[in-house]
């Protein structure tokens, strides 16, 4: 079955730390893979998206790998602060008009 | 650019009543708009795909007859909850998209029905 997972619910770093986030899918071929920060009572932000021939992409403090071969995508955040603490969700992209498929998303607490 | 409306934010209202979920790319014209729900500390569960000008496309388990989408021009789309109960209280959000360009969500309307 087709399953898109985020490793953890929760992630607690902190501040100025590097924060990493995995996102692992089994049994699809996502032509892009995107992440999105939500916070609460909010609707998602996109940040970033990432091609399937492409293996880094970075924008800002944001850093996001995506390695096919392994069906993983890495999403960091350098030199973290407070601010960035949100849940973090990775969405697959399978091309056309197919609607993204979203993981349960990672609540990351940055800590001061 | 990107920047989807949805509107109302909050609303509460009584068990038997409609309420009509407005969703509006205000800078683009959006070939599709998505409507979600999400529970507490859930991801979001798709509940359908409409294209302008032709009917939604639900997801199993999504009643049609409850969740009324309209999508009447490139810019708006509607989901109308009809005869509310309880159960149907939860935060909808919408996004839109234009062609293969990312999603872009709207800040969600909380449902709650008493």
């Amino acid at each position: 079955s087709q399953k898109i997972e985020q490793n953890s619910e929760a992630l607690n770093i902190q501040e100025g730390k590097t924060a990493t986030l995995t996102c692992n899918y089994t049994n699809y071929s996502p032509a892009y893979l995107q992440w999105y920060r939500q916070d609460p009572g909010r609707g998602p932000v996109f940040l970033l998206l990432i091609r399937e021939n492409e293996k880094e992409k970075r924008k800002e403090r944001l850093k996001v790998t995506f390695d096919t071969t392994l069906k993983q995508s890495l999403f960091h955040i350098t030199a973290s602060q407070p601010a960035d603490s949100a849940t973090y969700l990775c969405a697959l992209d399978t091309g056309g008009n197919t609607p993204l498929v979203f993981g349960k998303g990672t609540r990351l607490s940055v800590i001061a | 650019g990107a920047v989807v409306s949805q509107h109302p934010s909050w609303v509460i209202c009584k068990s038997g009543t409609s309420v009509k979920i407005e969703c509006r790319s205000l800078d683009f014209q959006a070939t599709t708009m998505f409507w979600y729900r999400q529970f507490p500390k859930q991801s979001l569960m798709l509940m359908a795909t409409s294209n302008e000008g032709s009917k939604a496309t639900y997801e199993q388990g999504v009643e049609k007859d409850k969740f009324l989408i309209n999508h009447a021009s490139l810019t708006l789309s509607t989901l109308t909850v009809t005869s509310a109960h309880p159960e149907d209280s939860s935060f909808y959000i919408c996004s839109a998209r234009r062609g293969q360009e990312p999603q872009h969500f709207g800040d969600g309307t909380r449902l709650s029905i008493l």
